[in-house]
């Protein structure tokens, strides 16, 4: 069971906007930065999004992250088929001392 | 560009050890913060430690306290992950990772492809 939660599946077709809930606690989401990633079928993860709503160059303005109180979510406009893709949130937890993944979420294109 | 290049995965025996590898390039690797993240055959993320970017600040997920050790060698841009008393759980691919600062750690910014290390007799 992950500290943090997601919902194992998403689904959208093409152009559609679809959106990817990560819920947590004041100890983690509640106090501190939540960090998006994608993972392709196969791949390394890559950053997709950083303190909560900040995106690194290169990644389309099409993603995009927020936040309200002990919960975060991904949005991904424009859907196309190569966002087809695990997506995971992540944050430090301070009761922990350590950083939580959610449990990861399969996004796919219909 | 930054690149991280692990090695030292393997199949091993459980209750034995291994050590992992992590050469870093790219980049001023005494200024990050760097982790290693893993991931079992078919499930989610899972991050194992971090240390800060002079060696001097350490943290461990719970599963692997007291069994695994992360270190860094500034002189040659490498990371380590001694593992002890490998369990049949610890199988998955461990990556490598990049923080966004030295310290404190905020966030994976940049990934390696990742080593296979599988436990099994």
């Amino acid at each position: 069971q992950s500290v943090l939660t997601q919902p194992p599946s998403a689904s959208g077709t093409p152009g559609q906007r679809v959106t990817i809930s990560c819920s947590g606690s004041s100890s983690n989401i509640g106090n501190n930065y939540v960090y998006w990633y994608q993972q392709l079928p196969g791949t390394a993860p890559k950053l997709l999004i950083y303190r909560n709503n900040q995106r690194p160059s290169g990644v389309p303005d099409r993603f995009s992250g927020s936040e309200s109180g002990t919960s975060a979510s991904l949005a991904i406009s424009g859907l196309r088929s190569e966002d087809e893709a695990d997506y995971y949130c992540a944050a430090w937890d301070d009761s922990l001392s350590g950083w939580v993944f959610g449990g990861g979420t399969k996004l796919t294109v219909l | 560009q930054v690149q991280l290049v692990e090695s030292g995965g393997g199949v091993v025996q459980p209750g034995r050890s291994l050590r992992l590898s992590c050469a870093a390039s790219g980049f001023r690797f005494s200024s990050y913060a760097m982790h290693w993240v893993r991931q079992a055959p078919g499930k989610g993320l899972e991050w194992v430690a971090v240390i800060s970017y002079d060696g001097s600040n350490q943290y461990y997920a719970d599963s692997v306290k007291g069994r695994f050790t992360i270190s860094r060698d500034k002189s040659k841009s490498t990371l380590y992950l001694q593992m002890d008393t490998l369990r049949a759980e610890d199988t998955a691919v461990y990556y490598c990772a990049r923080d966004g600062s030295g310290w404190p750690p905020s966030g994976f910014e940049y990934w390696g492809q990742g080593t296979l290390v599988t436990v099994s007799s």
